[in-house]
């Protein structure tokens, strides 16, 4: 069975220092990996993905996420946070084997950046 | 193009009555996907279809019904509306091929009271 845990349900941050939002999958098969954040009352948006490529994924808005296989984890970064980083930050597991290709979310992780 | 639409934005049921929340994508995408997003917690996945016609149960599809008989159209009914329904739906499409990803529409917020 596949799922996701996001081992922080809130991470708080000064601006300009690093951000880490920790998340470990659990799959029998090789998955795809997703972070997706949503701001106050928005939608999902997709930040990055992992698909069997390259282990260390660059996103938008500076964020980047490193595919560990050995520790099946996933864990996102950003070298310095800014104030419009707050907001809600998912994990997503999908089993490439899986020909629907349904997400499995993580419970999210609530990210505060302090002035 | 518009991307996932969702409407509407936000509704407030009575128990038992019964609605229907709109979702329409102009992507041309074959899979679409229904979730509910509950406070604190990530998306469950309510239903899903991997095709005009064809339409299969996720995690919670109990008191939902969809139907696809579009590839644009993948609307979600309610028919008993009930205080656990209250939440915010979001509706998904994504088009085939492994390295594809999943776009969201902006979300419909219901209350049941």
């Amino acid at each position: 069975a596949q799922s996701v845990t996001q081992l922080d349900s809130h991470v708080s941050v000064s601006e300009g220092t690093p951000v880490l939002l920790r998340c470990n999958y659990s799959s029998s098969y090789s998955p795809s990996l997703f972070w997706y954040v949503q701001h106050p009352n928005k939608g999902l948006q997709l930040l990055l993905k992992y698909t069997s490529a390259a282990t260390l994924v660059k996103g938008i808005n500076g964020f980047e996420a490193e595919f560990k296989k050995s520790e099946t984890s996933f864990h996102l970064t950003k070298p310095s946070a800014h104030m419009s980083d707050a907001a809600e930050y998912f994990c997503v597991v999908s089993p490439l084997t899986s020909g629907t290709y349904k997400y499995i979310f993580g419970t999210g992780t609530r990210l505060k950046v302090l002035a | 193009n518009a991307g996932v639409t969702q409407t509407p934005k936000f509704r407030i049921l009575k128990i038992g009555q019964s609605m229907t929340l709109q979702c329409t994508q102009d992507m041309n995408h074959n899979y679409m996907y229904w979730y509910r997003q509950d406070p604190g917690m990530g998306l469950k996945l309510i239903y899903y279809s991997v095709g005009a016609g064809i339409t299969d149960k996720g995690e919670v599809p109990n008191g939902y019904n969809v139907s696809r008989s579009t590839t644009e159209d993948f609307p979600l009914r309610l028919e008993l509306a009930a205080p656990s329904q209250t939440s915010v739906y979001f509706c998904a499409s994504r088009p085939p091929g492994q390295e594809e990803t999943q776009y969201f529409g902006p979300g419909t917020r219901l209350l049941v009271l």
